[in-house]
């Protein structure tokens, strides 16, 4: 596609439901990167992919975010027994290679968490 | 803690004038910088990067300067159009961190006729 595409674009779900974000970078990008953007703030880095391995998952909050990126290309942000501190917007970025300038960000998930 | 600093939550400017946005940064070990623009219920575009060997890069309306005995940047637009008017983030990476951005707060940019 033309751009980094994200689904849903708004997600309300009841505190412990767990959820499924989804992203779709731009095809042949090789980094993807998950950010998490609370409200008034900037984009906090969650987890890092280069091709299909996760290299740096140190900005999980806690072990209810798992993030995979199966075949190299399309990833998934799931977030179990949601709690209402996770509702944020999860931006998704990609690039086609490493520090290779400005990425590309999606325009994310707002994920409310009620 | 934050490594990377707006302090200036919002700025309002006129249009045809310049508008200069600060950033300041903890961590000695960036060593590239970048600001993005953020409209609304969007994510973040990228506008423009430095990286630590140069001091100043321009492109266009955008130039962004880099004081690294300071540890402060700041981004300058000139002229500043309606069109600006948007959310600024400060990004910066180090080199051992995948291409991982710390970013700051923002600034929102209200440019007014």
């Amino acid at each position: 596609g033309a751009g980094v595409s994200q689904s849903p674009r708004y997600k309300v779900a009841k505190r412990g439901q767990d959820v499924a974000l989804r992203c779709d970078p731009i095809s042949g990008h090789v980094s993807l990167f998950w950010y998490q953007q609370a409200l008034g703030q900037g984009p906090e880095f969650l987890t890092y992919f280069q091709n299909e391995a996760q290299l740096d998952k140190s900005g999980l909050p806690s072990d209810r975010f798992f993030a995979e990126r199966p075949e190299g290309s399309v990833s998934t942000l799931k977030i179990q027994r949601t709690q209402q501190e996770d509702s944020a917007v999860y931006l998704c970025a990609s690039s086609l290679a490493l520090n290779s300038g400005g990425y590309t960000f999606g325009s994310g998930t707002r994920l409310t968490v009620v | 803690d934050q490594q990377v600093k707006q302090n200036s939550p919002s700025l309002s400017v006129q249009e045809g004038r310049i508008s200069i946005l600060n950033c300041d940064y903890t961590n000695s070990m960036f060593d590239y910088f970048l600001w993005y623009k953020k409209y609304p219920a969007e994510g973040p575009t990228f506008l423009i990067s430095i990286s630590s060997i140069k001091d100043k890069n321009e492109d266009g309306r955008f130039t962004v300067f880099l004081n690294k005995s300071a540890k402060h940047l700041s981004l300058h637009i000139v002229p500043s159009q309606p069109g600006d008017s948007a959310v600024y983030f400060c990004a910066a990476s180090a080199p051992d961190s995948w291409g991982k951005l710390q970013f700051g707060a923002g600034t929102q940019v209200v440019v007014t006729p």
